[in-house]
Parts: C-alpha cells; structure tokens; sequence
C-alpha cells in the first residue's frame, strides 16, 4: 500500500530535550516535505528537499532541521524544543515536486512542556 | 503577504444544502498549480483536486465542483447536497513553477454540515 508513515502519532516532551520524527514513504517520490498546523495559521511548510542530499528552508525554518539521506526518509529534527514548537506536524511527499498532488502522514502530534 | 486566502473560517449548514468554500490566491507566476484538500476530523489529510493555471475548465466530481477563474484569482469549491460526511476542514493551496518548490496552504475552512 502507497503510504507515507510517520513515528510517533503522539508525543510529549520537554523543553530542550532533544527529538526526531520520522518520517518514511514508499512510493519513490522525489519531493518531501514537513508542515506544521496551528489553530487559526493553517499548513505552513517548514522544509523541504527535492531529493537526496538537497533540502531547503520553507516559511517557518527556525529551530528545525532536516535530512535527506535516503530517498524515502526525510527525518525532522528538534535540537531543542520550546514550547512554541508545540504543534500538529505532517509530512508529505509528491512525485517530481509541486506540481502534484501531495500524499501526507498521518500526523504527529507533539506537545513540549 | 498571504499568499492563498480562505476568508470562511467557519461555516454551517443543513444536510441538503449546498455550499461554497472561497479561495482567492495571489502570484505574479503565469504557470502555477491550485489544489484543494480534506481534513476530516480523524485528522488526514485528503487531495481533492488539482488544476494548473492553462487549465480554467470547470470540474465536477459527483456532488462536488470547482470554479476557477483567472480574473478574480479565485478557485472555489462548491459541494452540493451536502451530507454529514463533508464536515471537515477544507484546505486551498498553492505552488508556484518558478519560485520553484514550495506549497502555501489557505487557513482552512471548517465546514459542519448539521444533520
């Protein structure tokens, strides 16, 4: 089945502890993505790659990272999570790029305290 | 500047009724891609529809459709009959061939549909 999974559905954590989310797809697309959803601010993408090794900044970079090691995972990485970083997360991915439609996660949820 | 904009944040109607949710974008690109995705209460998110900026035909899909129109840089979707199965958040989106790589997603419409 043509899926993209990401780990953990749910997760808790603590300021300044540092976290990854997972994120894997089995459809050999190129593009992968990772938004985060708030109440009220809609999607806002947060990186993206193009492929392996290629990734950049989208509209809300700033205390995430990212790595496209693989061409079917592409892992987001809170160095050191702050409370404004709780949030509803999704990746997707899309063959070739923008121009088509996106398969997304089923979400993360993460809560920092 | 936002670049998609879903002015209904909320919105409720009867079973039966018909709905349209709005969707004004802003680009200065002459090839760009607008979609349009369910969010249902579970939480995924589903793709509806996309359409490319050569391409202003109308499109229908059983009891839902869309209107594109260059002129007013609008792409709503409207659901007709609605049923209790269309609550969910709806969301427009944009991507843009020569800025490349990015997706800008609408604030989202929640739609409740009341049986």
């Amino acid at each position: 089945e043509a899926q993209v999974t990401q780990n953990p559905r749910y997760l808790i954590t603590v300021t300044g502890k540092k976290l990854t989310v997972t994120c894997s797809q089995n459809m050999n697309h190129e593009y992968m993505s990772w938004y985060r959803q708030d109440p009220g601010l809609g999607l806002r993408q947060i990186y993206y790659s193009m492929n392996v090794e290629v990734t950049d900044k989208g509209d809300v970079p700033e205390g995430y990272k990212v790595s496209r090691k693989e061409k079917r995972n592409f892992p987001l990485i809170l160095e050191s999570p702050s409370p404004n970083q709780t949030s509803l997360y999704f990746c997707a991915s899309s063959f070739g790029g923008t121009d088509t439609e996106a398969f997304f996660g089923q979400g993360t949820r993460l809560t920092v305290v | 500047a936002q670049k998609v904009t879903q002015a209904q944040t909320e919105i409720s109607v009867v079973e039966k009724e018909d709905v349209t949710l709005d969707c004004v974008y802003e680009t200065r690109d002459t090839t760009y891609y607008l979609f349009w995705y369910k969010q249902p209460p579970s939480g995924e998110l589903v793709f509806l529809i996309r359409r490319n900026s050569f391409d202003e035909q109308n499109e229908i899909s059983g009891r839902y459709s869309w209107n594109f129109q260059k002129s007013t840089s609008s792409f709503n979707f409207t659901i007709t009959a609605s049923q209790v199965v269309d609550s969910a958040v709806y969301f427009c989106a944009l991507s843009e061939a020569r800025t490349g790589n990015q997706f800008y997603f609408g604030t989202g419409t929640s739609l409740t549909v009341i049986p």
